[in-house]
Order: C-alpha cells, then structure tokens, then sequence
C-alpha cells in the first residue's frame, strides 16, 4: 500500500529552528509537496520538490531524497504564525496525490 | 479576489437527508477536486474533474456524486447522509491538472451528520 509518515506534533520555541520530516512509500514518483493549514483554514501551498536536493523559499526550506523516500521541510527563525499544521503529500505514477496526516506545530515563545 | 468559494461553510443535517455542497471558482482552472479531512487522517480524494464534462472517482467515492456542467462549477451531492460523511469537505482546483503541483482551496464546509 501507499503511506506517508511524518510525526504528529511537535514544539519550538519562537526564533529557534525546526525540521519536520516526511518519509513516504507511493507506486511511483511524480513530486513531494508541503502545504500549511492554519487551524480552521484552507491548506496552502509551501513548496514543491521533484528532484534531489534542498529547494530553499525564504524562511522555508525543502529536502528531498527519492532514493531514501525522504523529505524535511526546515523552518528558521519561527514566528509565532508559524504555529499550523504541515501536510506533506506525494504524488504517484497515476498522478494521484497521496497526503500524510499531517504535523501540528506549536511555537512557544 | 475570489479564488474559491464554497457553501454553506457549516452545516448539521439529519441521517437520511440530501445534501449538495457548493463549490465556485473564479480562477479559469480546469481541474477540480473535493477531498475530505478526517481527524488523523491526511486528505482523501472523493472525487475530481480534469475538465468540464468529465469526473473522475477518487479514494472515496462511495455515497458521493459530483458533476461538472462548466468551468466554474463543482457541486458535490450526499444522496443520503450517513452519520460516517461527518467531516469537512474541502473544494480545490488546479491549472491544467495535477501534475502542475500547487492546489487552490476553498476554505471548507463542515458537516455534520446527526
């Protein structure tokens, strides 16, 4: 079957830096996303990764790693808007995305 | 600016009822999509449409319809709700499919199923 695995939550601290990480095994490989959703909101896109490689976006970063079936997505210098769930999804050979539950951020100050 | 709209953002309906979900995007997006987000579970595919006049079943299709008359319009129908289609429903679309990555979503309807 097709899974994705990422922690279900995790704390940091405000300023302070975090990886939150995403492994996966899909039917194929067409891409790894990581969207942000706020509590009570709609998921935005953060970033796409399809090859090897950190793709970095700001205060937002993105690792990918298709031989181990890895990703991170790193957050420097934490806000406290940060606080959010990260979703990390994969799509497969079908082009059909496969999303992990999710990882809840808290950012304490 | 619009992007996606959705209705109603909330409702409790009873066991046994219709109920259709409205979705509206604004954006000139081919593909459209209704995922549901359960408490644990990541996003799961009900049903989507590459383009006006065609859908597709996703993961959980089941207890579910959709059509897709134009561009702009994505209503997705609970024939007879089960207290199991409690969840919220979110609405997305994409530019020419998904293999151009970035999703749009409507802000989510939740559902509730007495």
């Amino acid at each position: 079957g097709q899974n994705i695995d990422q922690p279900t939550e995790m704390t940091a601290t405000e300023g302070a830096i975090v990886q939150i990480n995403c492994t996966y095994q899909t039917s194929g490989f067409n891409g790894l996303f990581w969207y942000q959703q706020h509590a009570g909101e709609a998921p935005t896109f953060l970033s796409y990764n399809v090859l090897d490689g950190l793709e970095e976006k700001g205060r937002f970063s993105s690792f990918l790693s298709r031989s181990k079936g890895y990703s991170y997505l790193l957050l420097k210098e934490l806000q406290m808007k940060d606080s959010a769930s990260y979703l990390c999804a994969v799509m497969d050979s079908n082009y059909q995305l496969i999303w992990g539950a999710g990882t809840k951020l808290i950012i304490k100050p | 600016i619009a992007g996606i709209t959705q209705a109603p953002t909330s409702q409790i309906l009873a066991a046994g009822r219709r109920m259709t979900l409205r979705c509206t995007q604004d954006m000139r997006h081919n593909a459209m999509y209704w995922y549901r987000q359960d408490l644990g579970l990541g996003l799961r595919l009900i049903h989507y449409s590459n383009t006006a006049g065609t859908t597709g079943k996703g993961e959980v299709p089941d207890g579910y319809s959709v059509s897709r008359a134009n561009t702009d319009d994505f209503p997705l129908t609970l024939a007879s709700a089960v207290p199991s289609q409690t969840s919220v429903y979110f609405c997305a679309s994409s530019d020419s499919g998904l293999n151009t990555g970035e999703l749009f979503f409507g802000e989510g309807s939740r559902l509730t199923v007495l």
